[in-house]
C-alpha cells in the first residue's frame, strides 16, 4: 500500500511559472524525499528533508515539511520545459521505524509548456 | 562515477517462464533495494539488502519472487512461473551505508509477461 498522496495528480503550466505539488502521508516518518521520473523509468533524487527540518532549498526547488499536518510541498520556481516529468514524494520510517523501505505516493505529472 | 545499472532494460517473456533481473549498484554502496512500479503508480518496495543479507523482504508479493546478493555487490531478482500480473518496471536502488542514506535508482527493467 502507498502512504503518500500527491496533489494534484496532474499539473499543466507555462514556462516561467511556478509549480507547487503537495504530498500528504499517514504515519510518522524519519524523513521525506522528493524524486523526479522521466518517461516512466529511473528516478532522480531531488531533495531529502528530515523530520526535524521545516524547509529546505536546492537551486530552483523549495521543499517544506509540516509534521503536525503530515504534509510536504515541493515548489519549482521559474519552471522550464525540461522540468516536465512525474514527481513523487517518498517517506522513510513509516510507523516510527526506519528500514530503508521508501513508501511512494502515486505522483504528480507536471507538464511545462514552452 | 557510474550510477546504478540494470540489465536487461526490457524483458518479454511468456506466462509460466522463469526470469532473472540484474542490478549493479554504485561501487562501494552496501545497501541495495528492489522496487516494482506498475503503470501510473509509484514504486512499491520489494526487498532491502544490507551487504549480502536480506534485511527486509516484506515487500516480496509471494514465494515466486526471490532475490540474492551473494558477494554484497551485484543482485539478482528471480521470478518463477511468471504471471501476467508481474508485468511492471522493476527498479533497483543503492545507498552508501544504510537505510538512512539517499537511495540512487537505476533505469529499471521493463518486464512484460505475455
Amino acid at each position: 500500500s502507498q502512504q503518500g498522496e500527491e496533489d494534484p495528480q496532474a499539473l499543466s503550466i507555462q514556462e516561467g511559472e511556478n509549480a507547487t505539488m503537495n504530498c500528504s502521508y499517514k504515519t510518522s516518518i524519519n524523513n521525506l524525499q522528493w524524486y523526479r521520473q522521466n518517461s516512466g523509468r529511473g528516478l532522480v533524487h531531488l531533495i531529502l528533508i528530515r523530520s526535524n527540518e521545516r524547509e529546505k532549498h536546492s537551486g530552483r526547488l523549495r521543499v517544506t515539511l509540516d509534521t503536525s499536518k503530515k504534509s510536504s510541498s515541493l515548489l519549482i520556481t521559474a519552471s522550464r520545459a525540461a522540468d516536465t516529468a512525474s514527481y513523487f514524494c517518498a517517506t522513510d520510517g513509516a510507523g516510527g521505524t526506519s528500514y530503508g523501505k521508501l513508501t511512494f505516493g502515486q505522483g504528480t505529472i507536471l507538464t511545462v509548456h514552452p | 562515477g557510474a550510477g546504478v545499472s540494470q540489465t536487461p532494460s526490457n524483458k518479454v517473456t511468456e506466462k509460466g517462464k522463469y526470469v532473472e533481473l540484474r542490478c549493479d549498484p554504485i561501487s562501494g554502496h552496501t545497501a541495495l533495494y528492489w522496487y516494482r512500479q506498475s503503470l501510473g503508480q509509484g514504486p512499491e518496495f520489494l526487498i532491502y539488502f544490507q551487504g549480502t543479507g536480506a534485511a527486509d523482504d516484506s515487500g516480496l508479493p509471494n514465494d515466486r519472487f526471490f532475490a540474492v546478493r551473494p558477494e554484497g555487490s551485484v543482485s539478482t531478482l528471480k521470478i518463477q512461473r511468471t504471471e501476467r500480473g508481474d508485468s511492471a518496471v522493476y527498479l533497483c536502488a543503492s545507498s552508501l551505508h544504510n537505510q538512512l542514506d539517499t537511495q540512487y535508482f537505476g533505469p529499471g527493467t521493463r518486464l512484460t509477461v505475455l
